[in-house]
């Protein structure tokens, strides 16, 4: 079974427009984190944000926002006023600390959403 | 600069020919590891490494090799490529558990 599960395989939006990127989590662990990476169409993975599992605190950075919700085992991702800049794979993942050799080494990732963003 | 150094970028071989792939990092994390991404699967493990001499198999192990003789270097081995292993491969480190893991820029490989 997926540890990770992003539904959404493709999203497009018009420019300006609000986008949420769903992620379901599994884990059995109460110490965990989360993680979002940008996979542009350059290919380089870039780090988005780490969340850990006791902090339940949604996140603003500019444009993006993240909603971390433990009772729905749920890391969803919202781009506010989407651009062009913004097409690009988005990647959520999961590390399990207690994982045999997990560290940061074990990232679960799920299949990734491909969002596209019209001009 | 802070980075991991993945060589080389792109890499077109033919089946059952041994390569390497090297990885490189310079923030003397312990933690490396190999992911490969395939279209509509997302990233897996291949192989991590805690530190020095210390190497396990990740999701995919099979067909690659790898070795931590050095602290900065983590070099993947395929001995005898074959076409499946066609794929994106990502080097990545981080200093310790939980934290943000760091990227290398991806090797395009192709097995004919």
């Amino acid at each position: 079974a997926q540890k990770v599960t992003q539904a959404q395989t493709e999203i497009s939006v018009v420019e300006k427009e609000d986008v949420t990127l769903d992620c379901v989590y599994e884990t059995r662990d109460t110490t965990y984190y989360l993680f979002w990476y940008k996979q542009p169409p350059s290919g380089e993975l870039v780090f988005l944000i780490r969340r850990n599992s006791f902090d339940e605190q949604n996140e603003i950075s500019g444009r993006y926002s993240w909603n971390f919700q433990k009772s729905t085992s749920s890391f969803n991702f919202t781009i506010t006023a989407s651009q062009v800049v913004d097409s690009a794979v988005y990647f959520c993942a999961l590390s399990e600390p207690s994982d045999r050799g997990s560290t940061l080494g074990r990232l679960y990732f799920g299949r990734g959403t491909q969002l596209t963003v019209w001009p | 600069e802070a980075q991991v150094t993945q060589n080389p970028r792109y890499l077109i071989t033919v089946t059952g020919k041994k390569l390497t792939v090297t990885c490189s990092q310079n923030m003397n994390h312990e933690y490396m590891s190999w992911y490969r991404q395939d279209p509509g699967l997302g990233l897996r493990q291949i192989y991590y490494s805690m530190n020095v001499e210390v190497t396990d198999k990740g999701d995919v192990p099979e067909g690659y090799k790898v070795s931590r003789k050095e602290k900065r270097n983590f070099p993947l081995i395929l001995e005898s490529p074959s076409p499946n292993q066609t794929s994106l491969y990502f080097c990545a480190s981080s200093p310790r558990r939980g934290t943000e893991a760091f990227f290398g820029q991806g090797t395009r490989l192709t097995v004919v």
